[in-house]
């Protein structure tokens, strides 16, 4: 069964980068009918889509974050990376590593990790 | 970038109730929605899919309907473990967007 689990520091400093990993196990990150990405939620609010990337490294990502955000896929490690730079307390959230189908549609959520960002 | 309302923002309702939940889009999206369940503290669990199509082990109280815009979830008769956020998100071009969700409370 696929199973998506992320980590990282839990704490960031502002202007610092946010760095995650997500780690895919039960399945190749490898296989081209899905797509990779990360979902975050602020505490009490909704879901933002962030961007993701397919297993050859193409990229879309939410001009919402304009340049501050870069996704990248290590298929030697069946993992996914999300870099977020200069964080501000904005960026408090629960952020969610997700499988997309072909579609692409989310059908596949890791548990979520909560990054606060604080002095 | 495609908006999507979802309508109500809450909702309270008791168990057995027949409850309808719309997510319009600000174009066209075809059929490319989803619906999610988030319950507190866990991650989304996907529901349907192609604005219609329910999720393999989703109960058959849920449904989907909707293309081009306007697009409902309905739950028939409201059970207990069905108190819970829900959330549409359109998949037909990036940026994905979700919907605002709507906290569906007991009465």
């Amino acid at each position: 069964q696929l199973q998506l689990r992320e980590s990282g520091p839990g704490l960031v400093k502002p202007s610092e980068t946010l760095s995650l990993t997500c780690t895919v196990s039960g399945g190749s990150i490898s296989n081209s009918d899905y797509y990779w990405g990360w979902i975050r939620q602020p505490p009490g609010k909704g879901l933002e889509w962030m961007g993701g990337v397919y297993h050859n490294g193409i990229t879309y990502y939410n001009p919402s974050l304009k340049s501050r955000v870069t996704i990248s896929v290590d298929t030697s490690k069946n993992q996914f990376s999300l870099k977020l730079n200069s964080v501000t307390a904005a960026d408090t959230a629960i952020y969610y590593c997700a499988r997309h189908d072909r579609q692409p549609l989310v059908d596949c959520w890791g548990q979520g990790t909560l990054v606060t960002v604080s002095s | 970038d495609i908006q999507m309302t979802q309508s109500p923002s809450s909702l309270s309702a008791s168990v057995g109730d027949r409850v309808s939940i719309t997510c319009r889009a600000s174009q066209g999206i075809r059929n490319d929605l989803g619906w999610y369940q988030q319950k507190p503290g866990k991650a989304p669990k996907r529901l349907i899919y192609g604005a219609s199509s329910l999720q393999s082990g989703v109960p058959s109280r849920f449904s989907g309907s909707g293309s081009g815009t306007e697009f409902t979830l309905t739950i028939s008769s409201l059970q207990p473990e069905d108190f819970a956020a829900y959330y549409c998100l359109q998949h037909n071009s990036f940026p994905l967007t979700f919907g605002g969700g709507t906290k569906v409370e007991i009465k």
